[in-house]
């Protein structure tokens, strides 16, 4: 069964500073990975996927996540932090030989991302 | 097109009562699914759907029973409510299940059991 590693329950960088999220994927096959983030009291909304094609996946807000397969990674980063991305992040994972797919994602457990001024 | 969206935003019960919490969706979407999400534990899956008139059991089915008589509701029922099942409740759709396809979230249900 696949897992998910996010490390860092809480992150904290400074406004314009470099963001790095960090997961790590456990799976006998390499999965599709996806990037979710949830502000406060709503829902979950897609950063980004990784679907096999180019390792380094651009999303929205300027964020972005490089699929590596040696370790198996797939961090999120975004070169200047603002204000705006204080939110959770979720790393999510879908094995395409588990049910392909159809038995939902695998969460980790969240990230808490803090801006400070 | 709403999306996804759930009903009742907010709800407090006591333990014992039973409820039912709605979500629909509006894009044909073939997979419907229920995910809890606790503080520290991330979302995880309650319950599924491949289709209307098919559910089946997800991570934690403890406790809960869902429906889909409609493809485009997809019904989550407590029948007596613990403490334990306080949490934020989301829905979400996919277009056809496949692993390819990102989830469609709603905003969530907010369950208070005292």
């Amino acid at each position: 069964a696949q897992s998910v590693t996010q490390l860092g329950s809480h992150v904290s960088v400074s406004e314009g500073a470099l963001v790095l999220l960090r997961c790590n994927y456990s799976s006998s096959v390499p999965p599709y990975l996806f990037w979710y983030v949830q502000y406060p009291n709503q829902g979950l909304q897609l950063l980004l996927k990784y679907t096999s094609a180019a390792t380094l996946v651009k999303g929205i807000n300027g964020f972005e996540a490089e699929f590596k397969k040696s370790e198996t990674s797939f961090h999120l980063t975004k070169p200047s932090a603002h204000m705006s991305d204080a939110a959770e992040y979720f790393c999510a994972v879908s094995d395409p030989w588990s049910g392909g797919g159809a038995d939902g994602l695998t969460f980790g457990k969240g990230t808490h991302l803090i801006i400070q001024p | 097109n709403a999306g996804v969206t759930q009903t009742p935003k907010f709800r407090v019960l006591k333990t014992g009562q039973s409820m039912t919490l709605l979500c629909a969706q509006d894009m044909n979407h073939e997979y419907m699914y229920w995910y809890r999400q606790d503080p520290g534990m991330g979302l995880r899956l309650i319950h599924y759907s491949v289709g209307e008139g098919t559910t089946a059991k997800g991570e934690v089915p403890d406790g809960y029973n869902v429906s889909r008589l409609k493809k485009q509701n997809f019904l989550l029922g407590l029948e007596s409510a613990a403490p334990s099942q306080t949490s934020v409740y989301f829905c979400a759709s996919n277009s056809d299940g496949t692993y390819r396809n990102e989830q469609f979230f709603g905003p969530g249900t907010r369950l208070t059991v005292l």
